[in-house]
């Protein structure tokens, strides 16, 4: 069965730092992979894909995330966050068919 | 920007009634999805529906739930007996492609938290 791991459950930064959120899938062919977002009381937004081609993909907000076939991770990182940033990260798989399989989540705090 | 949207919000019923949610997928898309995220658990998929037939659906999906496009705008989840355990939220998504190489991903409604007591 398809997994994708999110080791990171909650990370609490201060504005200005670095992130890295790290995601690892056990599918072992072709995949599309895809980061979402959930800030607090609203629905689950895209921040960024990957379907083919260059392996650095940039989404939305400064965010931006590595494809390492090799190493079956899709991790999201951000250079500085904000405070805004504070909310909740899917990392999500579509291996076949139509369903994506979602990792558990990382909840971000980011401190003023 | 157009968006997928769901009713209620949050729907309370008791064990062993039936309820239906409800989610107005994006227009021109026509790939329909629910999800749903048990509190503090992982997004899991429940169902995906194409042409008015369900294309996958996963263990989750039992006798229990039914999909329904009873017109051209809505999109319903039916649980007929609900229980304890169906407390989540659940999510409605559409895709306007299944493409996989040009680009599938879903958008996601905002939810309806179902509490069963």
């Amino acid at each position: 069965a398809q997994s994708v791991s999110q080791h990171n459950h909650h990370v609490i930064l201060s504005e200005a730092a670095s992130l890295e959120l790290g995601c690892n899938y056990s599918y072992g062919g072709t995949v599309n992979l895809f980061w979402y977002v959930q800030y607090p009381g609203q629905h689950l937004q895209l921040l960024l894909k990957y379907f083919s081609g260059d392996p650095l993909v940039k989404g939305i907000k400064g965010f931006e995330a590595e494809f390492i076939k090799s190493k079956f991770s899709f991790n999201l990182r951000k250079p500085s966050v904000q405070w805004s940033d504070t909310a909740e990260y899917f990392c999500a798989v579509n291996a076949h068919g139509n369903q994506f399989y979602f990792g558990t989540g990382t909840s971000l705090t980011v401190i003023p | 920007e157009p968006e997928v949207t769901q009713t209620p919000s949050h729907q309370v019923t008791q064990m062993g009634q039936e309820v239906i949610l409800r989610c107005v997928p994006i227009s021109n898309h026509l790939y329909f999805y629910w999800y749903r995220q048990i509190l503090g658990q992982k997004v899991e998929f429940l169902v995906s529906f194409y042409n008015n037939e369900i294309s996958e659906k996963s263990e989750i999906f039992d006798d229990q739930f039914s999909v329904e496009r009873p017109d051209g705008s809505n999109f319903t989840l039916k649980i007929r007996s609900t229980k304890l355990e169906d407390s989540a939220m659940y999510f409605c998504a559409s895709s306007a492609s299944l493409d996989r190489g040009v680009g599938n991903e879903q958008f996601f409604g905002p939810g309806t938290r179902l509490t069963v007591l």
